[in-house]
Order: C-alpha cells, then sequence, then structure tokens
C-alpha cells in the first residue's frame, strides 16, 4: 500500500458530464501530481501541485481543472467530457516535489465515458 | 523538449536469463532518471533513481539500471530473471529547467517459465 488514497475506483459517466477525481496524499506529503494513462498515448502527465500552489503544467486540457486544498487533498475536476476522455487516472504524491524524490501512486480511477 | 522513448513495447525473457529494457531520454540539462513498475490493477511502484555519481545504480527487487550520457540512455536490468518479474515498465526523466516528470509509454515484460 503507497498510502495515497484515489476515490472513486471506477466511475462511469455520459459525454458532456463533469466528474471530479478526489486524491489523499500519503501523511506528510505536500506535493501531488496528476497523470493520465491511455492504451495509445501512455502515462501522460497533467499537472503537479505543492502545498495548494500550481508547480508545474503538463498537457492538460482547458477542460479539465485541478485544485489542492488546505488539507492537501487533491481534485481533478473533467468537464464537457468526450469519449477519448476514457482512461485511468492516477494521483501521486511526493514528500516536497523535489527532483530526485520518487513518487508513491494511488491505484488510480477508472473513468469511463459512455 | 525533454521526452523519453522505450523503444520495445514488449520484452519476452526465460525465467533465469537476464533481462534488459531499454530506455532513452532527451533533456535539456542534467537529468534525474527514475525507473517505476506497474503490476495490473495497481499504480506504479518506484523501483530505483539514477541523480549523480556511479552510473550504476541498484534498485528494489534484485533490478539496476546504467546510466549512459553519451548514448542518452538509462536500461534497466537484472542478472536472473523470475517469472514474478512480468509487468510493465517504465522509465521517467525530470528536467530540473522545467521540474515536469515524464514517463515513457512502458514496456512490457514477459517472464517465460
Amino acid at each position: 500500500d503507497s498510502g495515497v488514497t484515489q476515490t472513486p475506483k471506477h466511475l462511469i459517466t455520459a459525454t458532456g458530464q463533469r466528474v471530479t477525481l478526489r486524491c489523499s496524499p500519503r501523511s506528510g506529503d505536500l506535493s501531488v501530481y496528476w497523470y493520465q494513462q491511455s492504451l495509445d498515448q501512455g502515462l501522460q502527465f497533467l499537472i503537479q501541485y505543492y502545498n495548494g500552489e500550481e508547480r508545474a503544467k503538463g498537457n492538460i486540457l482547458e477542460r479539465f481543472s485541478a485544485q489542492q486544498f488546505p488539507d492537501l487533498h487533491s481534485e481533478l475536476n473533467l468537464s464537457s467530457l468526450e469519449l477519448g476522455d476514457s482512461a485511468l487516472y492516477f494521483c501521486a504524491s511526493s514528500e516536497t516535489g523535489g527532483f530526485s524524490e520518487k513518487l508513491f501512486f494511488g491505484s488510480g480511477t477508472q473513468l469511463s465515458v459512455l | 523538449a525533454q521526452s523519453v522513448a522505450q523503444p520495445e513495447d514488449q520484452v519476452n525473457v526465460a525465467e533465469g536469463n537476464p533481462l534488459t529494457v531499454k530506455c532513452t531520454y532527451s533533456v535539456s540539462g542534467n537529468p534525474y532518471l527514475f525507473w517505476y513498475v506497474q503490476y495490473p490493477n495497481r499504480g506504479l511502484q518506484f523501483l530505483l533513481k539514477y541523480i549523480t555519481g556511479d552510473n550504476l545504480v541498484k534498485g528494489s527487487y534484485g533490478f539496476e539500471a546504467e546510466f549512459n550520457k553519451s548514448q542518452t540512455s538509462f536500461h534497466l536490468k537484472k542478472p536472473s530473471a523470475l517469472v514474478s518479474d512480468s509487468a510493465l515498465y517504465f522509465c521517467a526523466v525530470r528536467d530540473m529547467r522545467n521540474d515536469k516528470i515524464i514517463f515513457g509509454k512502458g514496456t512490457r515484460l514477459h517472464i517465460l517459465p
């Protein structure tokens, strides 16, 4: 068990809808990362937060947004969902977001857009 | 631009034989390199990292990786493969200049009994 908790584990929704994915980092970790994993694109970096502030941004669509709250949990909001958004979404955390730190990954949220 | 390439989608190795999973990278600054493993229905788990120092780094489960600056490679190796090593392996690079961690597409390793 990595100590990173993601909810829900599975999510099935329809095109055009909006969903929220939740992540609780490992106790004491200040930095949270979001990744999207799909068969054709592999593991794509979306965004990183450190202690509530956005730190790095990857290939995150404008329809997607994220935030990290004062208690350090994070949420990834996906809106106007399309079929192509179906993927496994991972959250990871690290102690301070330092360059040499390893990431601890949650088990992911499997999103299916029908 | 920062990138990571894993040229093999799948690698098959007989149990007991040595294994190599290849990774090459491109960054604008000094690289921080990582290997992660993903078992079915699980998140990624850290195996090892190269930051600086010895080019050969040792990690979990008997894995090691060799950093080669001239070839911009960071291949994962193990002297004797186990069936339980069968999983999806990801190479990742972190570029100090833009603070992103980029993963390769992954290599599926099959260890044949």
